[in-house]
């Protein structure tokens, strides 16, 4: 069981929108900065959102991220079949004095 | 451009040892930390430990701690992974991640920039 709880999968349909739910406690999401990571298969993680919304440079803005209390969530709007991946959350565990990883959701494109 | 470059598949039997390396290029290989994550097969990333090649400071994961052993050598930028005696259960895919810490002790923030991965498949 990962300390951050994702969704195991999701799905919509090109052009749409969708959202990735992470949901952490006060000891990990709410006290400290959540980041986004993308696995395409067969492929690295590449880093999507830091900070709780920021992107990095070359990312583009379909992707958004936000964090209120215990919970982030991550937005991909005007899905492409190009985004169909492995999507993760991270942030610092003060309890475990660890970094942790949400379970991961798998997201189809219809 | 920042890189981390990982070393190669490496196949090895139950009880033997290893050591596989990331090695940075791009940027000053000691002034950010070097983390690894493993995912075994079919399932999401697991930090393993982290460490600041300026001064070794290594922490380690709860899970992993004693289990693996995580060194740096800054003369050719280059961060280590090693396993005393390999499990079957070690088997899974390692990245290396560069970490951001937002000051000292080490609160990681996000990791920005990935190594393409070691496959360790552990088989008698």
């Amino acid at each position: 069981q990962s300390v951050l709880t994702q969704p195991p999968s999701v799905s919509a349909a090109s052009g749409q929108k969708v959202t990735i739910s992470c949901s952490g406690s006060s000891s990990n999401i709410e006290k400290n900065y959540v980041s986004w990571y993308q696995q395409l298969p067969g492929a690295a993680p590449r880093l999507l959102i830091y900070e709780n919304s920021r992107r990095p440079s070359g990312i583009p803005d379909r992707f958004s991220a936000s964090k209120s209390g215990t919970s982030a969530t991550l937005d991909i709007a005007g899905l492409q079949t190009g985004d169909e991946a492995d999507y993760c959350c991270g942030t610092w565990d003060h309890s475990l004095n660890a970094w942790v990883f949400g379970g991961g959701t798998k997201l189809t494109v219809l | 451009e920042v890189q981390l470059v990982q070393s190669g598949v490496e196949v090895k039997k139950p009880g033997e040892s290893l050591k596989i390396s990331c090695k940075g290029s791009g940027f000053s290989f000691t002034s950010y930390w070097i983390g690894w994550v493993r995912q075994m097969p079919g399932t999401g990333l697991e930090w393993m430990g982290i460490i600041y090649p300026g001064d070794s400071d290594t922490r380690y994961s709860p899970s992993f701690q004693g289990q693996v052993t995580i060194s740096a050598d800054n003369s050719i930028n280059t961060a280590y992974l090693q396993w005393s005696s390999l499990k079957a259960s070690d088997t899974a895919m390692y990245y290396c991640a560069r970490g951001y810490c937002s000051g000292r002790p080490c609160y990681l923030n996000y990791f920005d920039y990935w190594g393409q991965g070691t496959l360790v498949p552990v088989s008698s």
